[in-house]
This record gives C-alpha cells, structure tokens and sequence, in this order.
C-alpha cells in the first residue's frame, strides 16, 4: 500500500474486553513498532519486530498485552481484559531494515475503554 | 535500557518568539532524526542527521548534531501558529531499532 494502514480508526470497549488493533505496513518495510500515546503525551514505546529476529517486548506495560507479526508483515496487537487506563491512541510505525531511513507512521487506532 | 531524553516536555511562545527543543543520549547515535506531529495527527518526519557537528536548515528550522553525536537541537526562529504541534527526536544507538524521545510540546499564542 501507499502507507501504513492501522485498523479500526476507533474502537470503544468495555472494560475487561479483549481487542485487537491491526497495522499493514508498507509492503517491503521489515521493521514494525507500536507505540502508545495517551492525550496530550509523547509516545511510549510497546514492541519492536524487525525481520524474522525475535521482536522487543521491552515495552509492553504488562501480560495483558501481545503482538504477533505474520509473515514478516501485518501484525495485530492484542489487549486482553482491557482496563480504562488502556485508553490511548495506539500508533504504529514502519520502516525499512536500515539505518538511514524514517519511519512512517499509520494514522492510529484511537482505543476507549468505558 | 538505552533512552533518548528530550527537553522540555512543553513550551509555550509567542507568535514571533523563538523555540528550541533538545535531545540527549547517553551512547553514541549512529544518527538522529526528527518528526512533527500536529494536534490530532501522528508523526512525520522531518530531517536526518548523521555526521558530527551537522547543521541543517529547513526555512525557520535549524537541526544540529552535537559533536559528540551524543546530543541534537531543534531550534525554529520566529514561531508561527503554523509551528504548533509535538517535536519527537529518535536515534539509532547502533542497532537497526529507533528510539524515540518522549518530544517537545509547543505551544503559539497568536
């Protein structure tokens, strides 16, 4: 695709809920990250992929949260037991497996958990 | 783990002041890079440092290098309402995985 498309735009759960959020990268682009980003806040980092290595959970807040990266392309993050203090905006990032390159966003999934 | 700090976490100027935002690291970056993101938008890059002592100017921004590869600058001249937005920097400390800074808020009073 033309960017990195992050599905839903919008997802409104209730509390204790499981969801997943979906990122397509841009085709090519062997590292994936998804970062965390609360009202007005900067961005935290959650997890890492970069080609078939084994990825960087360094980030994840804690057990509730996963992420696979399928075929080295999309890859879906997953709350389980979603809590209010998971509302944020969930960004993911793409880049390509080199040093001198930028990383492009998606648009974000805006979580609410009511 | 290996952080990039950035300061300060909020800025509010001015129409017609000056802004500078900074980035620190405590290992040496393989280069630096810095994003805009607008209120309600996600981030998008902006420019890419990579050698010692760098300067780069995109119109009423100037990026820099530090010397050491250690440190970077963000500095607009003359805000605008246009400026408003949150700077992130990022980095490479070595490995093929960017590290972000928590970025600079900044705030233009017209």
């Amino acid at each position: 695709g033309a960017g990195v498309s992050q599905s839903p735009s919008n997802k409104v759960t209730e509390k204790g809920k499981d969801v997943e959020l979906r990122c397509d990268p841009i085709s090519g682009h062997t590292a994936l990250y998804w970062y965390r980003q609360s009202l007005g806040q900067g961005l935290e980092f959650l997890i890492y992929f970069q080609g078939n290595s084994a990825p960087d959970k360094s980030g994840l807040p804690s057990d509730r949260f996963s992420a696979e990266r399928t075929g080295g392309s999309v890859s879906t993050l997953t709350i389980q037991r979603t809590q209010q203090e998971d509302s944020a905006v969930y960004l993911c990032a793409s880049s390509l497996e080199e040093l001198n390159t930028e990383a492009f966003f998606g648009q974000g999934t805006r979580l609410t958990v009511v | 783990g290996q952080q990039v700090m950035q300061i300060p976490q909020y800025q509010h100027v001015q129409e017609g002041e000056d802004f500078t935002t900074y980035c620190n690291s405590s290992t040496t970056l393989s280069n630096i890079q810095w994003y805009k993101q607008r209120p309600g938008g996600h981030p998008v890059f902006l420019i890419q440092l990579v050698k010692s002592g760098e300067v780069k100017k995109q119109k009423r921004l100037t990026f820099q290098f530090g010397e050491a590869k250690k440190n970077s600058s963000l500095h607009i001249t003359a805000t605008q309402t246009t400026d408003v937005g949150t700077y992130f920097c990022a980095g490479h400390t070595g490995g093929f995985k960017t590290i972000f800074g928590a970025g600079t808020r900044l705030f233009v009073k017209a």
